[in-house]
């Protein structure tokens, strides 16, 4: 079982650049969602999508862009990095059903540093 | 503003023994989830245990109970018989959000000592 599959795992980037960070998954999850994970904070969503064509931002959106044209697909793209990106990104699927239980179906996490 | 805080930057056990990490919340919604989720150093977050804010029952999971507290917004996880495979980062979180979004405490790091 494949379940969410996150590409890449380690990515180093100069300020300025842009890059997209893939997100798969293969249990048919309607909702699906970024995450950034910095040290002594909990997570922090970006963008969240609950279906093919509907994307909406989280609680720090600012330099990031989504689409969500699949159901199985939810890049993140960062247009212009930054010094602050510097993070570690986690994607999250659930049935939509399951949104109010909050049981979310994790990936591996992509650790990104921005020099 | 609602919050999620674990007031335990990190906590060691022995291994064989109980451990109870804490965790507060802050929500005027009367109808929640509470949920403790382990991430381990291959950094991927794994449920271990949910309990509705409906339901007066505790919680359990094998080695893994909660005590909630609800008139003192109180959710904290009791794993008892540690193992080496429990070192983690514990986390807590609350889906008291009106959109469903999740809510994160900062973490517990668990270290179990052989």
């Amino acid at each position: 079982n494949a379940g969410v599959t996150q590409t890449p795992k380690f990515q180093v980037l100069k300020t300025g650049q842009s890059m997209t960070l893939q997100c798969a998954q293969d249990m048919n999850h309607e909702y699906m969602s970024w995450y950034r994970q910095d040290p002594g904070m909990g997570l922090r969503l970006i963008h969240y999508s609950v279906g093919a064509g509907i994307t909406d931002q989280g609680e720090v959106p600012n330099g990031y862009n989504v689409s969500r044209s699949t159901t199985e697909d939810f890049p993140l793209r960062l247009l212009s990095a930054a010094p602050s990106q510097t993070s570690v990104y986690f994607c999250a699927s659930s049935y939509s059903g399951a949104l109010n239980t909050g049981e979310l179906f994790f990936g591996e996490g992509s650790r990104l540093t921005v020099l | 503003a609602q919050t999620v805080t674990q007031s335990q930057p990190e906590m060691s056990v022995q291994e064989a023994e109980t451990v109870t990490l804490s965790c507060t919340y802050d929500t005027s919604e009367s109808d929640y989830y509470l949920f403790w989720y382990k991430q381990p150093p291959s950094r991927q977050m794994i449920l271990v245990i949910r309990q509705e804010a409906y339901k007066q029952q505790n919680a359990t999971e094998n080695r893994f109970s909660v005590n909630f507290q609800k008139a003192a917004k109180s959710f904290s996880l009791k794993i008892s018989d540690s193992q080496l495979g429990d070192a983690a980062m514990y986390f807590c979180a609350s889906s008291m959000d009106s959109n469903y979004q999740l809510i994160w405490g900062a973490g517990t790091k668990l270290i179990i000592k052989p």
